[in-house]
């Protein structure tokens, strides 16, 4: 059985860091790209970060280049997320998303993990 | 980017009937890299359909997916009770890859 297992939200003030992971099990990790999405509170998804299944290529929404950073550990079955310089409008649910065979329509999520950003 | 616009924002109906929800995008999404996700209250998204019309494992045969080009459909032929949820389309095929901002399903 697919399992992806977000953890490593929490409260952190403004210009604070903060790294997710997410522990995969149930298919071969490493060759599926996997993804960042967030749900901002009321709001809708939107698309964070990928990267493919070997790590080779990253991508990011404009809204968090430069200050997240995902990677990967395929001997572990984990992806992380390192969020840095992080704002108020980073406050959302963050979910770990897998990809489907070579695209990235995504077949199965974790159950999200809430990062809030505040003072 | 590619700006998807969803419509209605909430569609209200009777069990047994048809709904047809619509996904209309600003740009043609490339070899129709379209999908539909089913969310509920408090649940992560599920995929419905992706390659706008293939419906993935699992999915009952009453939600069907249509459309090319700008303009793709999701249709829950005889709506249930369990489909209450908001529906989110989703284009994969150019960077960034982006969402609608949903539709609301109620039963009346």
């Amino acid at each position: 059985e697919v399992q992806v297992l977000e953890s490593g939200g929490g409260l952190v003030q403004p210009g604070g860091s903060l790294r997710l992971s997410c522990a995969a099990s149930g298919f071969t990790f490493s060759n599926y790209a996997m993804s960042w999405v967030r749900q901002a509170p009321w709001k809708g998804l939107e698309w964070v970060s990928s990267i493919s299944g070997s790590s080779g290529s990253t991508y990011y929404a404009d809204s968090v280049k430069g200050r997240f950073t995902i990677s990967r550990d395929n001997s572990k079955n984990t992806l992380y997320l390192q969020m840095n310089s992080l704002r108020a409008e980073d406050t959302a649910v963050y979910y770990c998303a897998k990809s489907s065979g070579y695209t990235y329509a995504y077949d199965y999520w974790g159950q999200g993990t809430l990062v809030t950003v505040s003072s | 980017e590619i700006v998807l616009t969803q419509s209605p924002g909430t569609l209200s109906l009777s069990p047994g009937e048809r709904a047809t929800l619509s996904c209309r995008a600003s740009q043609s999404v490339r070899s129709s890299y379209l999908a539909w996700y089913q969310q509920k209250p408090g649940q992560a998204p599920r995929l419905l359909i992706y390659g706008a019309s293939s419906r993935a494992t699992g999915i009952p045969d009453r939600f069907s997916g249509s459309g090319s080009g700008t303009d793709f459909t999701l249709t829950i032929s005889r709506l249930e009770p369990e489909d209450v949820a908001v529906y989110y389309c989703q284009q994969y095929g150019s960077s960034p890859q982006t969402f609608g901002q949903g539709t609301k399903v109620e039963i009346k």
